[in-house]
């Protein structure tokens, strides 16, 4: 199964921009990258997602590095609401199979 | 509140005990999951149905027993559990198109094994 990696932790403060790493180094070409987060005591929620160029939407920008073997998920001004899991997915062929890597924790102080 | 409603929140059951959770969602999705979370621990698949059909089941042992009666309505069967089986265990749902369908989670039941 496809594994991503990521920060454990990151630190942010509010209303600033905050770039969230991922590397996903097994790629290839059709694999998609799902960004979800989760915050505490609910279930995880989708952010965005992309295959090769860059994506934005109303939460969220997920800038795709070139060879595709890493993404970085921007949020860009940080809220208090915006403290949770956050977690980069590679969705492979096996459509509907996605594997949830370690995740990174957002902390955002005031 | 979530699209996806799971039930019940919250579940305590003794290793001899058969019991169920429930799914359900109606935004005419085709694709429903079983995810399995421990604390502090990413979500982990366990199984996919797609057009009420099982597609995935991620080698779960056999004291889960997942079933879909119609596209909106998802079961997940326990028995005799174990305490390491403890965990929440959330339900999902998308249109079940590769790369174009976001999962939509419950809140999950926290499921107690004692």
């Amino acid at each position: 199964d496809a594994k991503t990696t990521q920060p454990n932790s990151m630190e942010s403060n509010e209303e600033e921009p905050v770039h969230l790493p991922c590397n996903h180094s097994t790629i290839s070409g059709t694999d998609y990258i799902h960004w979800y987060r989760q915050l505490p005591s609910q279930g995880p929620e989708y952010v965005i997602h992309g295959l090769t160029s860059n994506v934005n939407n109303r939460m969220a920008s997920l800038a795709i590095a070139e060879d595709r073997k890493s993404s970085t998920l921007i949020l860009h001004r940080a809220t208090l609401r915006d403290a949770a899991v956050y977690y980069c997915i590679q969705e492979g062929n096996q459509g509907g199979k996605l594997i949830f890597g370690q995740g990174t924790e957002l902390s955002v102080k005031p | 509140d979530t699209e996806v409603t799971q039930t019940p929140k919250h579940l305590v059951m003794g290793m001899t005990n058969k019991k169920s959770l429930k799914c359900e969602q109606h935004m005419g999705h085709r694709a429903m999951y079983w995810y399995k979370q421990k604390a502090k621990k990413p979500p982990e698949l366990m199984f996919v149905y797609s057009y009420e059909k099982l597609s995935i089941n991620e080698s779960v042992p056999s004291r889960f027993s997942p079933e879909c009666p119609n596209s909106s309505l998802l079961n997940l069967h326990l028995h005799a559990l174990q305490p390491e089986d403890s965990a929440l265990y959330l339900c999902a749902s998308s249109q079940g198109r590769r790369g174009k369908s976001p999962l939509h989670f419950g809140n999950g039941t926290r499921l107690t094994v004692t």
